[in-house]
């Protein structure tokens, strides 16, 4: 298995231009989810997914969209790009949801999207 | 929203046991304490979890104090590539969602 493959490992916008952040699982994982990390920080939940069709939004989700049309991807879209959007970006999956009374498995991190908007 | 208290950073040297503090005075009865680690700028990799009782596995084992309230991870032997920030989650939030502080970071020393 490859795991969680994010694409681009690095991009640099300007402000205004739009972009897709691919994520793909191949693990069969139902729960993905986006995160920024700006640094000396911890990770920042962007938006999640529960499963195919079903996505909610996390604590930042301003100015990003997501949608999950099959299992395997969850791609993050900058509408339009922000110099306060500069992080790094990280996805992950896990085969339930975290902290649910079922929890019973990790998070799996893809290596990161860095993104610089200038 | 229950928080973590980790130190900002710890040495230890090689070979020795690298015993990592966290302190969750606000944790609730339901919520688990979760422990990641980051080297270097890569994802995040799991090491552990756990609700009430210790847990050990391949990578560490996880002490729980009885009345929950802090916890401690421990790398029985510490090796260099051990150096990474180390994350104590225990907030899922308002939608299950760990939330993630500043972490520690553990610097093994040869």
């Amino acid at each position: 298995n490859a795991g969680v493959t994010q694409t681009p490992k690095f991009q640099v916008l300007k402000t205004g231009q739009s972009m897709t952040l691919q994520c793909a699982q191949d693990m069969n994982h139902e729960y993905m989810s986006w995160y920024r990390q700006d640094p000396g920080m911890g990770l920042r939940l962007i938006h999640y997914s529960v499963g195919a069709g079903i996505t909610d939004q996390g604590e930042v989700p301003n100015g990003y969209n997501v949608s999950r049309s099959t299992t395997e991807d969850f791609p993050l879209r900058l509408l339009s790009a922000a110099p306060s959007q500069t992080s790094v970006y990280f996805c992950a999956s896990s085969y339930s949801v975290p902290g649910s009374a079922s929890y019973n498995s990790p998070l799996h991190f893809g290596n990161g999207t860095r993104l610089t908007v200038t | 929203d229950a928080k973590t208290t980790q130190p900002p950073s710890m040495d230890c040297a090689e070979g020795r046991a690298a015993n990592l503090p966290c302190n969750h005075s606000t944790i609730s009865g339901n919520e688990y304490v979760y422990w990641y680690r980051q080297i270097h700028s890569q994802g995040p990799q799991y090491i552990i979890h756990g609700l009430k009782n210790n847990e050990t596995n391949e990578m560490a084992s996880l002490i729980i104090t009885e009345d929950r309230k802090s916890s401690t991870l421990i790398l029985p032997h510490a090796t260099l590539r051990d150096t990474a920030v180390y994350y104590c989650i225990v907030r899922v939030g308002s939608n299950y969602q760990l939330i993630w502080g500043a972490g520690t970071k553990l610097i093994i020393k040869p």
